[in-house]
């Protein structure tokens, strides 16, 4: 059974860091695209990042570009979020998900059960 | 960046109500669309991709269809464990989007 564990949420103030983990069970992890999507509370899903199975091609939200880095080590089927000069705005749920197949098109499934970040003084 | 526009933004039904919820995006983007269904308190799980292939496991009174701009999630016959909200993501380029979220309610 494929499983996603995220880790790492807590309370900070802004321009503090902090570091997600995505710890992954239940497949070859290096062959999956893997996805950080977060959602602000009472609000709708908002794409972060993503990465590819071998780490060395990554995108990201115009919001985050610059702030955060995803990254991953397939020896340690994690996946990570490093997040810096943290905002208010970037107050949410973070989820990680697998890319559903190898090839084709990018669709998520399944998620973790999200990791809480709280941005505030 | 391509944006993603749900309609309606909620919609009361009754169990065994057939809904119909609409995504519409800002550009062409053939028929790379996916929809997912987010229950309170639970991670999104993905329903339908391709724009009208049904995911393994997904029960098939869930139907997509559309292409181009302009498509669409059905739910024929609703069940109680249908009430949830509704979101589409496209991914024709980067940086993917995801629709506002339609939210089905009990009528």
């Amino acid at each position: 059974e494929v499983q996603l564990l995220e880790s790492g949420g807590g309370l900070v103030q802004p321009g503090e860091s902090l570091r997600l983990s995505c710890a992954a069970s239940g497949f070859t992890f290096s062959s999956y695209v893997m996805t950080w999507v977060r959602q602000a509370p009472g609000k709708g899903l908002k794409w972060v990042s993503i990465i590819n199975g071998g780490g060395d091609i990554t995108y990201y939200a115009d919001s985050v570009k610059g702030r955060f880095t995803i990254s991953r080590d397939n020896s340690k089927n994690t996946l990570y979020l490093q997040m810096n000069s943290l905002r208010a705005e970037d107050t949410a749920l973070y989820y990680c998900a697998k890319k559903v197949t190898i090839a084709g098109h990018n669709w998520f499934d399944p998620w973790g059960q999200g990791t809480l970040v709280t941005v505030s003084s | 960046d391509i944006q993603m526009t749900q309609s309606p933004s909620s919609v009361s039904a009754s169990v065994g109500d057939s809904v119909t919820i609409t995504c519409r995006a800002s550009q062409g983007i053939s028929r790379w669309l996916a929809w997912y269904q987010q229950k309170p308190g639970k991670a999104p799980k993905l329903l339908i991709y391709d724009a009208s292939t049904l995911q393994s496991g997904v029960p098939s009174r869930f139907s997509g269809s559309g292409s181009g701009t302009a498509f669409a999630l059905t739910i024929s016959s609703l069940q109680p464990e249908d009430f949830a909200t509704y979101y589409c993501q496209h991914d024709n380029s980067f940086p993917l989007t995801f629709g506002g979220g339609t939210k089905v309610e009990i009528k």
